[in-house]
């Protein structure tokens, strides 16, 4: 069974730090990997996705990479702004299986 | 153009009453899916669509839940006989295809007295 497990829970750092956000899951049999941002009280937007063949992927000052032999993604914001303050989640899609397995979340506060 | 919406946004109802959400995807997507997320826990699958059909509902925690989207295009989750343990929020997501980026709506906040 697919476990995605997202280190650390909460963050908190001054604004212009670079910083990683990570995931980890157990079974590397993934199609692709997705990271969202959750505002609160909000849906999910999804940031990047990062097909099972990538090792990475870019939009603006984020970064997410994958290594599927090992288990592992991060996302790296650079500069980060006070707005990016929010819940980052990542989620696997697994071939066999149609749908996303998220992990828990991370909680990131930037502060001004 | 339009994303995912959901209605109700908030719906308070007493235990034991029925309940019906729905969620209207993005035009042209062809796969529909429900997940619930509970107060600080990442959202978790209940049933996807690809097309009309239900392709896996291996999420429903039992036969009270149950969802349909009858021409392919809007889907609706029922809740019979609702319990306390249902409050949370229900997420769908539509997607182009499967495997292809899932786009989320803002979710019903779904509380059961």
């Amino acid at each position: 069974k697919q476990e995605v497990t997202q280190i650390p829970a909460a963050l908190s750092v001054p604004e212009g730090e670079n910083l990683v956000l990570n995931c980890s899951f157990t079974d590397s049999a993934i199609y692709n990997l997705q990271w969202f941002r959750q505002d609160p009280g909000k849906g999910l937007t999804s940031l990047l996705l990062i097909q099972s063949s990538q090792r990475e992927q870019t939009s603006g000052r984020l970064n997410a990479s994958l290594d599927k032999s090992s288990g592992r993604s991060t996302l790296y914001i650079a500069a980060s702004q006070p707005g990016d303050s929010a819940t980052y989640l990542c989620a696997v899609y697994g071939g066999a299986t149609n749908k996303l397995i998220f992990g828990t979340g991370t909680l990131l506060a930037v502060q001004p | 153009g339009a994303g995912v919406s959901q209605t109700p946004s908030n719906k308070v109802t007493e235990k034991g009453k029925y309940v019906e959400l729905r969620c209207d995807p993005i035009s042209g997507h062809t796969a529909l899916y429900w997940y619930r997320q509970s107060l600080g826990q990442g959202p978790e699958f209940l049933i996807y669509f690809q097309g009309t059909g239900a392709a896996d509902d291996s999420g429903l925690p039992n036969d009270r839940f149950f969802a349909v989207r009858p021409e392919g295009s809007v889907s609706t989750l029922k809740i019979q006989r609702t319990e306390r343990g249902d409050s949370a929020v229900y997420l769908c997501a539509s997607s182009f295809g499967l495997a292809d980026t899932q786009y989320f709506g803002p979710g019903t906040r779904l509380l059961v007295l």
